[in-house]
């Protein structure tokens, strides 16, 4: 069981908006930035969001992300093809000296 | 370019034990703080090991019950993680990541391409 809490799966069809929810708790998301990562099949995860809502150079603007207490949330505008893939925030946890990771959410372009 | 490449990974018996390694480049290793995270196949992250710049501070993931221990030689620019009292469930590819501080908090912003620990009778 993940310490941060994400919905299994998401789905959109091109060109739609899809929002993937991360719930945790007062002593990581809520005290902490969230990072989200992104994950195709046989590669290692790459961040996508951090800090909030900033973006690694390379990251298309169609990925934002936003913070809410202890909630946190991806979304993705104008799906693509590409967009395919798994995702997992991930945030310090200050009680446990460590990062937890949600469970991932697997996006699947219709 | 940052670039983590990690090695060591192999199929081992239960009870046994493995070295990890992780050899870092492209940025000045011993400025930076490290972790190892892993992924059992077809399943989530998990953070296991975290090691500050200079090697004198360690955090652990509650669940490893002591049986790991992670280690870095800045003048190789090498991190190393020893998995001891392998299980089964320590089959996972394992990541090498940096970590970045920033004013705001921290994150695993670089990642190797991981290596597949394997474990089984």
């Amino acid at each position: 069981q993940s310490v941060l809490i994400q919905p299994p799966s998401a789905s959109g069809t091109p060109g739609q908006k899809v929002t993937i929810s991360c719930s945790g708790s007062g002593s990581n998301v809520g005290k902490n930035p969230v990072t989200w990562y992104q994950q195709h099949p046989g590669a290692a995860p790459r961040p996508l969001i951090f800090n909030f809502n900033q973006r690694p150079s390379g990251v298309p603007e169609r990925f934002s992300g936003s913070k809410s207490d202890t909630s946190a949330s991806l979304a993705i505008s104008d799906l693509q093809s590409e967009d395919g893939a798994h995702y997992f925030c991930a945030a310090w946890d200050d009680r446990l000296s460590g990062y937890v990771f949600g469970g991932g959410t697997q996006v699947t372009v219709l | 370019d940052v670039h983590l490449e990690e090695s060591g990974g192999t199929s081992k018996q239960p009870g046994g034990s493995l070295r990890l390694s992780c050899e870092a480049s492209g940025f000045t290793f011993s400025s930076f703080s490290m972790n190892w995270v892993r992924q059992a196949p077809g399943k989530g992250l998990e953070w296991v090991a975290y090691i500050n710049k200079n090697g004198e501070t360690t955090y652990y993931a509650d669940s490893l019950e002591g049986r790991f221990i992670i280690s870095r030689d800045n003048a190789k620019n090498s991190l190393y993680l020893q998995i001891n009292r392998l299980r089964a469930n320590d089959t996972a590819v394992y990541y090498c990541t940096r970590d970045l501080l920033l004013p705001t908090g921290r994150l695993c912003d670089s990642w190797g391409q991981g290596t597949l620990v394997t474990v089984s009778s």
